[in-house]
């Protein structure tokens, strides 16, 4: 089983600021199948980006996901007050199908 | 637009059973595969089972004890658990699975299995 590890566990910014959230595989991802959710308090999670690297439908450009392997890396280039929530990655796979991290927070400095 | 509605949710004793319904609307729900995700008060996300043509798929952790179905006609999707333990209460999301994601999500149901 894959376990993913996400960094920094919360990370505290301003808005405007530039956000880059780790994501972190134990061994390899197969066919990039790592995905990027936005969860907010009290709202299910929001899918923003999949396949490593491609946005979601209504997704702003200023999210954007990168990496492969065993590394991945979602990056907000300029945080907007509706951004500071929780990111959790995740990876498809054999057993189980689907595998979450554990989250990184964003709050407001 | 995309809508899952969840329900079944509620107080069971350990033991026990209960069984979620999540009816979808908005797109040709026979059309994808579905899946239960799990959330332990506002930490985690633990994928739970997922349904795809006729192959259902479950978490170690539920394997022989849930049971995941969908009734096309209705655009509704199911899932059975049995023999519910404390460590199963949680709040459950149905999601429409596509390729390797999950691209909608409904506001889930609460299961709380306690004596």
């Amino acid at each position: 089983e894959i376990v993913l590890t996400q960094s920094p566990g919360t990370l505290s910014l301003s808005p405007g600021e530039r956000a880059t959230l780790s994501c972190r595989a134990s061994q390899s991802v197969s066919s990039n199948y790592l995905v990027w959710y936005q969860q907010k308090p009290g709202q299910p999670p929001r899918l923003l980006i999949y396949g490593a690297s491609t946005r979601a439908t209504g997704i702003p450009d200023r999210f954007s996901g990168s990496g492969s392997g065993t590394d991945f890396t979602l990056t907000i280039s300029r945080l907007e007050p509706e951004d500071f929530a929780v990111y959790f990655c995740q990876q498809y796979g054999n057993s189980p199908l689907f595998t979450f991290g554990p989250g990184t927070k964003v709050d407001i400095k | 637009e995309v809508q899952l509605l969840e329900s079944g949710g509620g107080l069971v004793q350990p033991g026990g059973s209960l069984r979620l319904s999540c009816a979808a609307s908005g797109f040709t729900f026979s059309s994808y595969a579905m899946s239960w995700v799990r959330q332990v008060s506002g930490k985690g996300l633990e994928w739970v089972s997922g349904i795809s043509g006729s192959s259902t798929y479950y978490a170690d952790s539920v394997k022989g004890r849930f049971t995941i179905s969908r009734d096309n006609s209705k655009n509704t999707l199911y899932l059975q658990m049995n023999s519910l333990r404390g460590e199963d209460t949680a709040l459950y999301y149905c999601a429409k699975w596509r390729s390797h994601y999950l691209d909608y999500w409904g506001q889930g149901t609460l299961v709380t299995v306690s004596s």
